[in-house]
Formats: structure tokens, C-alpha cells, sequence
């Protein structure tokens, strides 16, 4: 079974650039998540997907973060502009629907380096 | 969700056994105690999770005390491959929202 796809693995930019990464989650998969990493700490959900409606953007910097995932299957996270707190690693999570089954499958993520 | 502690990092001896303690001591009755680990440049991982009984799968078991208040994720022979952090998680399954609130973990090393 494949897993969670992401790219690119890593992205350098100067600050006041635009971004995206992009994800493609394992299929069957309804639900999908955005995190972010900082250095140091444990992923934070930015925003979740359920098939191609938002379930939860309540932490989404929507000033300059902007998520869609229009066919229900891939997704991408932008951000613009970029700022220098942005830095951080933006993983990628889906799993199935299931009261039974809360498991999250993980990409490896995307590094971004904001300069 | 209710909050957990974990210590910040432990050391264990290849081929001995990892305990990872959790404490959770303000769960509500239909609160799971949810572990995932994530080596390091790779996403989270998950190991396992349980109610009120202890559980056992491939990876790991996982004890909860009685009173819900604590629980332990015991990796039987740790290998160096086990290094990471892991990350204790309460939530309820199946609510609105699925998301996982992560908190800042238990960075295991194992040592040769």
C-alpha cells in the first residue's frame, strides 16, 4: 500500500514569497490534515478535510495560509507571503472515517526554510 | 481534549526494555489514550492505543492504571531503530473533529 505522498521534501524562499506544497493522501481516504512542526515541538493541525469540505480551519493563519482540496483526493497548502516564523516542517496526514479507527497515516513532510 | 506530561527524554540500553510514562491525570471516561512516534525527518507514526484495558500489538504494549490517571507504553527489546520522540495523545474517537493534539513528546534514545 502506498503511503502518504508529499512534495517537494524541502523549499528555501525569502521572506514576502509565495509557497505551496502539495499532498496526496492514500487512497480511500476521506479525511485529510495539514500540520505544522516548528523545530522542537510536536505538529500542530492547521487545517482537515473531509472529502473536499473544511471540518476544522480554526488554527489556519487564513491572512496568508490557504488550503484546498478540490476533487475530494489531492490537496495543497500555499502560503503568501511568506514570513520568516513560517520556517518549519508542513506534514501531510489522512486516515479513514471510522468511530472505531482514529489512525493518521503521515507523508515525511516538507521542509520550508523562509530567509 | 485533556492535557498530558511526559518527561522531556529518556535513555535505554539496546535490547532492554523502553518505558515511556504519561501521565493524564484529568482524562474523562470516554477519552482513549492514543501513542505515535516519529523518527527523526519522517512523520508521525502511529503505535497504539487503549481505553481502560492494556493492549499489546507488534510494536508495543501500553498499561493504564486503573484510575485512567497515568498510563506507560513499554517497548519490549528496544533497538536503535526505536530512537524517537513519542508522543502521548487523550482524545475521543470518532468526535467532529479528528484532529491529534500533539504535545512536545519523550525523546527516547537507545544506546548501543
Amino acid at each position: 500500500e502506498a503511503g502518504v505522498a508529499q512534495s517537494p521534501r524541502y523549499k528555501i524562499i525569502e521572506k514576502r514569497q509565495s509557497v505551496a506544497f502539495w499532498c496526496n493522501p492514500i487512497s480511500g481516504h476521506a479525511t485529510l490534515y495539514w500540520y505544522q512542526q516548528i523545530l522542537g515541538q510536536g505538529p500542530k493541525l492547521l487545517i482537515q478535510f473531509q472529502n473536499n469540505g473544511v471540518v476544522d480551519d480554526s488554527q489556519l493563519p487564513k491572512d496568508r495560509f490557504s488550503a484546498e482540496r478540490l476533487k475530494g483526493v489531492d490537496s495543497t497548502l500555499k502560503i503568501q507571503p511568506a514570513k520568516l516564523e513560517d520556517s518549519a516542517v508542513y506534514l501531510c496526514a489522512s486516515s479513514l472515517v471510522s468511530r472505531d479507527s482514529n489512525e493518521q497515516f503521515f507523508g515525511p513532510g516538507t521542509r520550508l526554510t523562509v530567509l | 481534549d485533556a492535557k498530558t506530561t511526559q518527561p522531556p527524554s529518556m535513555d535505554c540500553a539496546e535490547g532492554r526494555a523502553a518505558n515511556l510514562p504519561c501521565n493524564h491525570s484529568t482524562i474523562s471516561g470516554n477519552e482513549y489514550v492514543y501513542w505515535y512516534r516519529q523518527i527523526h525527518s519522517q512523520g508521525p507514526q502511529y503505535i497504539i492505543h487503549g481505553l481502560k484495558n492494556n493492549e499489546t500489538n507488534e510494536m508495543a504494549s501500553l498499561i493504564i492504571t486503573e484510575d485512567r490517571k497515568s498510563s506507560t507504553l513499554i517497548l519490549p527489546h528496544a533497538t536503535l531503530r526505536d530512537t524517537a520522540v513519542y508522543y502521548c495523545i487523550v482524545r475521543v474517537p470518532g468526535a467532529g473533529s479528528y484532529q491529534l493534539t500533539f504535545g512536545k513528546g519523550t525523546k527516547l534514545s537507545v544506546i548501543p
